[in-house]
């Protein structure tokens, strides 16, 4: 069965540096998304992204969260100066066209700032 | 604005005995709904979802879910629970509109007890 695929499972950083994660999506579908989840609490919708364009980000998505699509296959979550309550699971999610939008989340990308 | 919640924080049951999680949501329009299940340190997996139709779900993993317009409600069972149920489950609400992000609920953790 086809899967959300995310790099790197754990990412150490100290604080203020720049983080990338990575997230291969499904090959058939056209919305991505990405989720974080701070140890012990609900998971937060971040962003979505569709058409190459962000489509709906949530008040967490400041100016130090970007996203991106270089090629055709991969999804990226850049943070650009981490800070300490920006450690977290992130999950890359995406969703194809359809009634009922289920999306297929990855295994997540654990990030502690230290 | 969409709201998902779960009464329960933690349950506690016996393996081999029934389970029912609550989730209720807050939603304009049509709802289409889900649970997932998060083993410790591990992702978001679907276990069933509902979008039309038949008001009761049946997911992986022997779990079902019955959809209650009238109480709001989207209680997930399993009438015999396995050790290797416990975890977290998190119900959430997503909208009709592709590409819209999901709600999560704040999730119930469920233990099982020999």
């Amino acid at each position: 069965e086809p899967e959300v695929t995310q790099t790197p499972s754990h990412q150490v950083t100290q604080m203020g540096q720049e983080v990338i994660l990575r997230c291969v999506p499904i090959s058939n579908h056209l919305y991505f998304y990405w989720y974080r989840q701070i140890l012990g609490q609900k998971v937060e919708f971040l962003v979505s992204f569709y058409n190459n364009e962000i489509s709906e980000k949530s008040e967490i998505f400041d100016d130090q969260f970007s996203v991106e699509r270089p090629d055709g296959s991969n999804f990226t979550l850049k943070i650009r100066s981490t800070k300490l309550e920006d450690s977290a699971m992130y999950f890359c999610a995406s969703s194809r066209p359809g009634a009922g939008n289920t999306i297929y989340f990855g295994e997540g990308s654990w990030l502690t700032v230290v | 604005a969409q709201s998902v919640t779960q009464p329960d924080i933690h349950i506690t049951v016996s393996e081999g005995a029934s389970l029912e999680l609550r989730c209720n949501y807050s939603y304009g329009a049509t709802p289409y709904l889900f649970w997932y299940v998060q083993s410790p340190g591990q992702g978001l997996q679907l276990l069933l979802k509902y979008f039309s139709g038949d008001t009761l779900v049946q997911g992986i993993k022997g779990f079902e879910a019955e959809f209650k317009r009238s109480q709001s409600s989207f209680n997930l069972r399993k009438p015999s629970v396995h050790w290797s149920d416990a975890a977290e489950y998190f119900c959430a609400v997503g909208a009709a509109n592709y590409g819209q992000n999901f709600v999560f609920g704040p999730g119930t953790r469920l233990s099982v007890l020999p």
